[in-house]
């Protein structure tokens, strides 16, 4: 039972360039989220899904992109990478809306962008 | 003035020490309140999880809320070096169908053998 697995766990990107993270979760959680993480900033809301074909923008959106096509997976995606975007990613689940029940998370994508 | 407060520390102190982690919190409809631990190169992981005002036990752990005062703490007993990490408190509402979760800055601390 892994839990919540993140991939890749550490890329270095050039400005301008795309890519894609994956979370995926074997708990069967509805609710999936991305946060990213910055010295001094704390964890904030990037995107969340609270289902299967749905997404919302959360506190920081701009930038990014998310698909839910799968229940299990929930992918972030970068456009064109901006150094503001050097970050440490997290994504988590919950059974239910975060606001009542406990979040789970994933170990994180370490990402910088030159 | 921020919605959740968390001194950012670093706090160190000796193995068997009693930690007192605290947050402070300006808006009184947060129902809901957590603390995660969180170690090095790893995701949080919840620790603590209250929803009413009082103390909630857990082992070493205890977590207390003040909502009159606005005002979380994180109790750790017999501190051990296994307990350094970074611990964020996070505090939740639902209200007129809007949700929100807020999660503190993290306060490291370090439990020296």
């Amino acid at each position: 039972n892994a839990g919540v697995t993140q991939t890749p766990k550490f890329r270095v990107l050039k400005t301008g360039q795309s890519m894609t993270l994956l979370c995926a979760q074997d708990m069967n959680h509805e609710y999936m989220y991305w946060y990213r993480q910055d010295p001094g900033m704390g964890l904030r809301l990037i995107h969340y899904s609270v289902g299967e074909g749905t997404t919302a923008k959360g506190e920081v959106p701009d930038g990014y992109n998310v698909s839910r096509l799968k229940k299990q997976n929930f992918l972030l995606g970068l456009e064109s990478a901006a150094p503001s975007q050097t970050s440490v990613y997290f994504c988590a689940t919950s059974t239910q809306t975060q606001v009542s029940q406990p979040q789970h998370f994933g170990d994180g994508t370490r990402l910088s962008i030159l | 003035q921020k919605e959740v407060e968390q001194d950012p520390g670093p706090l160190s102190v000796p193995e068997g020490a009693i930690v007192s982690l605290n947050c402070t919190y300006s808006n009184s409809a947060f129902q809901y309140f957590m603390w995660y631990r969180q170690y090095s190169r790893k995701g949080p992981e919840l620790l603590m999880y209250t929803y009413s005002s009082g103390n909630k036990e857990d082992g070493r752990f205890t977590a207390q809320v003040d909502k009159s005062s606005k005002y979380i703490s994180l109790f750790i007993r017999d501190s051990q070096p296994s307990d350094s990490a970074t611990y964020l408190c996070a505090m939740s509402l639902s209200q007129g169908g809007s949700e929100k979760l807020v999660f503190g800055k993290g306060m490291k601390l370090t439990v020296n053998p």
